[in-house]
């Protein structure tokens, strides 16, 4: 089973940031939470990672909160190109392990 | 360029045909990874490998088998394809440090 969490869907409005939640609430101490994307059935597309603190590209900023059991990735202005279904996942990293995608949350950027 | 190849990008085959998936990439990652994509059901991993001659199982891997002799490559191989195969598959690689596995095109299997 997934270890993640997300809504099935959202909408946002075109040029208005995109606040995408992810609730991962059994969370290890060495996993590190990766968001990715897919657009239509393209190869899904990495965005970013972090463990415990914030962090941004040139894509987007990911929000993981103190305890960990959360996370929030935000694209600070939205545009029709990001609509798609973004998944966010945990994962160790330097180790054996296999990846788990849940069903992600389908953004629609509306005009 | 860096990328995950792929091939075929579409392929009809009948049942217990066997095939094979070929995945390459040319970014030097260790780590490479399988995934079929089904309405509903989402990304699951299939089998994955941390580096040459280490493969192991993922979520779903029956019908299915790997091998990772070179660091370059990671076939997909279905010895004896059934209709529940029919998928939209997706071979991935990365760095073991962390930064992100990098996803083919994906390929389109029907099998009837």
């Amino acid at each position: 089973d997934a270890k993640t969490t997300q809504p099935p869907s959202m909408d946002c409005a075109e040029g208005r940031a995109a606040n995408l939640p992810c609730n991962h609430s059994t969370i290890s101490g060495n996993e590190y939470v990766y968001w990715y994307r897919q657009i239509h059935s393209q190869g899904p597309q990495y965005i970013i990672h972090g463990l415990k603190n914030n962090e941004t590209n040139e894509m987007a900023s990911l929000i993981i909160t103190e305890d960990r059991k959360s996370s929030t990735l935000i694209l600070p202005h939205a545009t029709l190109r990001d609509t798609a279904v973004y998944y966010c996942i945990v994962r160790v990293i330097f180790r054996d392990d296999k990846i788990i995608f849940g069903k992600g949350t389908r953004l629609h950027i509306l005009p | 360029e860096a990328q995950v190849t792929q091939n075929p990008r579409y392929l009809i085959t009948v049942t217990g045909k066997k095939l094979t998936v070929t995945c390459s990439q040319n970014m030097n990652h260790e780590y490479m990874s399988w995934y079929r994509q089904d309405p509903g059901l989402g990304l699951r991993q299939i089998y994955y490998s941390m580096n040459v001659e280490v493969t192991d199982k993922g979520d779903v891997p029956e019908g299915y088998k790997v091998s990772r002799k070179e660091k370059r490559n990671f076939p997909l191989i279905l010895e004896s394809p059934s209709p529940n195969q029919t998928s939209l598959y997706f071979c991935a690689s990365s760095y073991t440090s962390g930064r992100g596995e990098f996803f083919g095109p994906g390929t389109r299997l029907t099998v009837l």
